[in-house]
């Protein structure tokens, strides 16, 4: 069975602190991807990142970065320098490589509020 | 990037009366598509997947009686809700699929049952 935990479940921090998001996953298979979603307060869900089991390198696309690290089973995430824009509740998932992504287990997600 | 509409945004309706929330892919072909459930400050749950021209696929709990899923072609799915009570009341969350890897999520739609 997957999971998927996002053990903090509120973050709060002030503009331009850089703030990271946890995510620890537990899986039987060998080949997995991994994805960041956002949320913000309209609801619709922004896809962030998809990661292949296969792939450790870290990722940095502008303020964000995502640190995976198999031998831990976490998929971290951090914004540097983050603004209001950035307050959102974020998800991480996992979804095995022969299954589709819409069957993937998520977590609880984590509420983000940046305060100015 | 790939674009999912859902429509209505928001509905709200009488307890016992039937809501039918459309789900459209508007640049690709979805050959599946999902429906999601989100309760207030809580998880996406998984309702049930749709593959076009088949029926669909329920996770455990969930009742398909009480969630009529139509998906009839490439680009379209309904999430028909019959009967509604105040207990449907929720966030639903269509996404779409055009191959494993990656699934593109609707705006959702809020209802809420009087």
């Amino acid at each position: 069975a997957q999971k998927v935990t996002q053990a903090q479940t509120e973050i709060s921090v002030v503009e331009k602190e850089d703030v990271t998001l946890d995510c620890v996953y537990e899986t039987r298979d060998t080949t997995y991807y991994l994805f960041w979603y956002k949320q913000p307060p309209s609801g619709e869900l922004v896809f962030l990142i998809r990661r292949n089991s296969f792939d450790e390198q870290n990722e940095i696309s502008g303020r964000y970065s995502w640190n995976f690290q198999k031998s831990t089973s976490s998929f971290n995430f951090t914004i540097t320098a983050s603004q209001v824009v950035d307050s959102a509740v974020y998800f991480c998932a996992l979804s095995e490589a022969d299954t589709n992504a819409g069957k993937s287990t998520f977590g609880d997600g984590t509420t983000l509020t940046v305060k100015p | 990037g790939a674009v999912v509409s859902q429509h209505p945004s928001r509905v709200i309706c009488k307890s016992g009366t039937s809501v039918k929330i459309e789900c459209r892919s508007l640049d690709f072909q979805a050959t599946t598509m999902f429906w999601y459930r989100q309760f207030p400050k809580k998880s996406l749950m998984l309702m049930a997947t749709s593959n076009e021209g088949s029926k669909a696929t329920y996770e455990q709990g969930v009742e398909k009686d009480k969630f009529l899923i139509n998906h009839a072609s490439l680009t379209l799915s309904t999430l028909t809700v019959t009967s509604a009570h105040p207990e449907d009341s929720s966030f639903y969350i269509c996404s779409a699929s055009s191959g494993l890897e990656t699934q593109y999520f609707g705006p959702g739609t809020r209802l809420l049952v009087l």
